[in-house]
């Protein structure tokens, strides 16, 4: 079975602009959760999408928005790019509640 | 409010030897799961065990064991004879049960450096 899949890998933006990262889930997993990953906070929870709908939102401002696809596949997009945004962002998917979630290669993004 | 912490920030240790990770968690929910992953530098987090509140059980699998204690609200991870392998960022997580169990709440993790 293919696992967690993310592109692109590596991305450079310029601060103003804006991004969209995607995910596609393991086969047959219908949740999909997004993590920002920095330095110096940590892994911090961005959202979780399940059948389309976001279930769960992270403590992110609104330039942080996502959606999820009727085939799973989910995008993040981060509007008005900050340089506190460069980070690893990771996509996990889940099977359904208690399951446990399985995490993809990461996008890392940086803004310069 | 749910919090996780590994105390440890960095720990070296040489090849063969035994090492102990520690992570201790707050919640003051009934029913929660925990989990440790682990962090290669390629980058991508590797699942390692999940737990329910309710499962006291130490696990073994292989080299890798697993002591949770409700009592001290901790759940440390134990590695058996060190492998160079093993080298990474290990991470203990906390979540919720029902609708919140797709946000994870993780430690920050320990660095592993085996040397052989």
């Amino acid at each position: 079975k293919a696992g967690v899949t993310q592109t692109p890998r590596y991305l450079i933006k310029t601060r103003g602009q804006q991004v969209t990262l995607s995910c596609s889930p393991i086969s047959g997993h219908r949740s999909v959760s997004w993590y920002q990953q920095t330095p110096g906070q940590g892994l911090q929870f961005l959202f979780e999408y399940f059948s389309e709908t976001q279930r769960n939102k992270g403590n992110f401002p609104g330039r942080f928005s996502g959606r999820q696809f009727s085939n799973s596949r989910s995008e993040m997009n981060v509007s008005t790019l900050e340089l506190g945004d460069s980070a690893l962002y990771l996509c996990a998917s889940r099977h359904r509640d208690n399951y446990e979630q399985y995490f993809g290669p990461g996008t890392r993004l940086t803004v310069t | 409010a749910q919090k996780v912490t590994q105390a440890q920030t960095e720990i070296s240790v040489v090849e063969k030897e035994d090492v102990t990770l520690d992570c201790v968690y707050e919640t003051r929910d009934t029913t929660y799961y925990l989990f440790w992953y682990k962090q290669p530098p390629s980058g991508e987090l590797v699942f390692l065990i999940r737990r329910n509140s309710f499962d006291e059980q130490n696990e073994i699998s292989g080299r890798y064991s697993w002591n949770f204690q409700k009592s001290t609200s901790s759940f440390n991870f134990t590695i058996t004879a060190s492998q160079v392998v093993d080298s990474a960022v290990y991470f203990c997580a906390l979540s919720r049960e029902g609708g919140s169990q797709g946000n994870l709440i993780f430690g920050k993790g320990t660095k592993l450096s085996v040397k052989p």
